[in-house]
């Protein structure tokens, strides 16, 4: 069982629409990420949150907003989006930024039309 | 630049065989070295990591590592392969250079026959 659970688990969305993917961890670590998968593929870093401050945002374009409510708690919003953004979004945690292991979550299956 | 290198886009074995996946890292000091698995549409699992001390590491599900550092590599290893073990397998590498950060290696899918 996976203690880091992203929701949804699937989604399909147009260009133009207005979604968000949640993460959620309680095993108190102050270190979140999101990362992207393409098909066959390594995950690919996208944001750092840590303390809940952004630490690191790797050029990612503006319509992938992040957001840390709180340090359980990690959403990265969507909006206009392109189909080239279809992929697997993986959220993960570790105790600290610096103590490198990740647990990750199963991830959210994102299908732009 | 720090790089890492999973040769082996694809492996197939027989279960009950030994496995060994490799890695290569490219990097001035000795990193940090994790291995984990994808199943398939899944999020990805830690089997073990190197941070110091003992150069084999055991993981879990019966997989072990060693690290050499002469040749650069972290290569993992299973005595007898199950066909639950078929999945993607990622090499990763923690570096602290500025703020922590964690560089996979491109996967090596397993397949395993019957």
């Amino acid at each position: 069982d996976t203690e880091v659970t992203q929701t949804p688990k699937h989604l399909v969305m147009g260009m133009t629409n207005k979604k968000s993917l949640k993460c959620e961890q309680h095993m108190g670590h102050r270190a979140m990420y999101w990362y992207k998968q393409k098909a066959k593929k390594p995950p690919e870093l996208m944001f750092v949150y840590s303390y809940e401050k952004l630490s690191i945002n790797e050029s990612v374009p503006s319509r992938f907003s992040p957001e840390c409510p709180n340090s359980s708690l990690l959403n990265l919003h969507l909006h206009a989006l392109q189909p080239e953004d279809s992929a697997l979004y993986l959220c993960a945690s570790s105790q600290t930024r610096d103590t490198g292991e990740l647990f990750f979550g199963e991830g959210s299956r994102l299908t732009v039309l | 630049a720090q790089s890492v290198t999973q040769p082996d886009i694809h492996i197939t074995v027989s279960e009950g065989a030994s496995l060994e996946l490799r890695c290569n890292y490219s990097y001035g000091a000795t990193p940090y070295l994790f291995w984990y698995v994808q199943s398939p549409g899944q999020g990805l699992q830690l089997l073990l990591k190197y941070f110091s001390g003992d150069t084999l590491v055991q993981g879990i599900k019966g997989f072990e590592a060693e690290f050499k550092r002469s040749q650069s590599s972290f290569n993992l290893r299973k005595p007898s392969v199950h066909w639950s073990d078929a999945a993607e397998y990622f090499c990763a590498v923690g570096l602290n250079t500025g703020g922590f950060k964690t560089i996979f290696g491109a996967g090596t899918r397993l397949f395993v026959k019957a």
